[in-house]
């Protein structure tokens, strides 16, 4: 699985639009990026997912440029709720078996 | 609520012991992962199951088992508990075996080894 490396932490404040960029240099051909969020004491849940350009689901949006070293993931007018670790992850997962290798993530602090 | 559940929620115990934890995943869900989550170490995958059959293993000591069961719940096994073993440990669900990177996580069982 290619490696990935994000800021450890960001602050924020309410209303304003975060970008949380993610650099994975060695992503092989196959590989997917994914974005989870996690509040302290509980499972990760899943935000999004891309292969290349843009993704946009309800809650984030995920760019990824045409050479996919880095993607950024968007959060539009965040909330104090959305205070928590985002974590990047990269990885094909074919072939049997679906591991996901979790970085140390960015923590992410939104005030008011 | 991901619908996947785990239990128990907090199981204190001493060194040496054995414990198990359990988790039913999703309906519909055939795989389940278990995962361990400590301070000094992170997030780090245990151990995948498919329809039964152990289909991924990653830093899952030797002490540590699990299986999952034809209904489709997972228990994983702790024994010759150490200190360091205190952690979080989820478990999560997914539809397929391999393919996509969502997966569906429980609340948790901390587990702490005095």
């Amino acid at each position: 699985l290619a490696k990935t490396t994000q800021p450890i932490s960001m602050d924020s404040y309410e209303g304003q639009e975060v970008n949380i960029t993610c650099s994975h240099n060695n992503i092989a051909t196959n590989d997917y990026i994914t974005w989870y969020q996690q509040f302290p004491s509980q499972g990760p849940r899943f935000i999004i997912q891309g292969y290349k350009t843009k993704v946009t689901n309800e809650v984030a949006s995920l760019f990824i440029p045409a050479d996919r070293k880095s993607s950024t993931l968007s959060l539009p007018r965040v909330s104090l709720s959305d205070t928590a670790v985002y974590y990047c992850l990269v990885g094909s997962f074919t072939g049997g078996g679906n591991k996901l290798t979790f970085g140390t993530g960015t923590q992410l602090k939104v005030e008011l | 609520d991901s619908g996947v559940t785990q239990t128990p929620k907090h199981l204190i115990t001493a060194t040496g012991q054995r414990v198990t934890l359990r988790c039913s995943p999703r309906s519909g869900d055939l795989s389940v992962y278990w995962y361990q989550q400590s301070l000094d170490q992170g997030l780090q995958f245990l151990i995948q199951y498919y329809n039964g059959e152990e289909r991924a293993k990653g830093n899952i000591l030797e002490r540590f088992s699990a299986q999952q069961f034809p209904d489709l719940h997972s228990e994983l096994n702790l024994s010759s508990l150490e200190l360091g073993d205190s952690a979080l440990y989820f478990c999560a669900s997914s539809v397929a075996s391999a393919g996509s990177n969502e997966q569906f996580f429980g609340p948790g069982t901390r587990l702490t080894v005095l």
